[in-house]
């Protein structure tokens, strides 16, 4: 079946670091991938998406770029801010798998002023 | 409603007692989904509903869980004897566009199910 494999956390960075937060999936059509990300104490929210291969996604300076053939769907960001410490969810919907979007472990992410 | 509400926000429990957890999803969101987040795991998918039907009930690790939804808008998960496994953080999500590439999931804040 679908599945989306991502790096373990937590990852500790410095302000103004460069992240990657790695992520691979497994699918039998050709799905949508996301990011969603969690605030401390905040529901999961969409970060951004890219629903085609090649298509890159970006929002508050984090980027991910749709690789199907490496069924690859990184996030990163050039300079991070204390602001970003959450943790972060990649996942992938497909209309063939019934309609659910499948999720990752998740990866916690903490940045030091 | 503005967003997706659950209830309760916290809900403990003893074993073997019965629980109901309560969503309500954004007015007009067709699909309506419950995961399951336990500690240091990942969102486990549990069921999804279109209106008032459940075409994918894959999710459910048991026949001690079950949900209905009723009036294409709230849905209540019910957990039957609980066990401490159960505990976790349940969460709902509801979207305009299942399936669709463009589809995204708004989620609301969370049940925190203890079972003591």
């Amino acid at each position: 079946g679908d599945s989306v494999t991502q790096m373990e956390g937590p990852v500790t960075l410095s302000e103004e670091a460069f992240l990657t937060i790695n992520c691979t999936y497994t699918a039998t059509g050709y799905p949508s991938l996301f990011w969603y990300v969690q605030y401390p104490g905040e529901g999961l929210q969409l970060l951004l998406k890219a629903t085609k291969a090649d298509d890159k996604g970006s929002n508050k300076g984090f980027e991910a770029t749709y690789r199907k053939e490496t069924t690859s769907f990184h996030l990163e960001k050039g300079s991070v801010q204390v602001s970003d410490s959450a943790v972060y969810f990649c996942a992938l919907s497909e209309k063939t798998g019934g309609f659910k979007t499948i999720f990752g472990a998740g990866t916690r992410l903490f940045v030091k002023a | 409603g503005a967003g997706v509400s659950q209830s309760p926000s916290n809900k403990v429990t003893e074993k073997g007692k019965d629980v109901e957890l309560r969503c309500d999803p954004i007015s007009g969101h067709t699909a309506l989904y419950w995961y399951r987040q336990s500690l240091g795991q990942g969102l486990e998918f549990l069921i999804y509903f279109q209106g008032n039907s459940a075409p994918d009930k894959s999710g459910l690790p048991s026949d001690r869980f079950s949900a209905e939804r009723t009036g294409g808008s709230v849905s209540t998960l019910t957990i039957q004897r609980t066990q401490q496994e159960d505990s976790a953080v349940y969460l709902c999500a509801s979207s305009t566009q299942p399936g669709s590439a463009n589809e995204k999931l708004f989620f609301g804040s969370g049940t925190q199910l203890s079972v003591l």
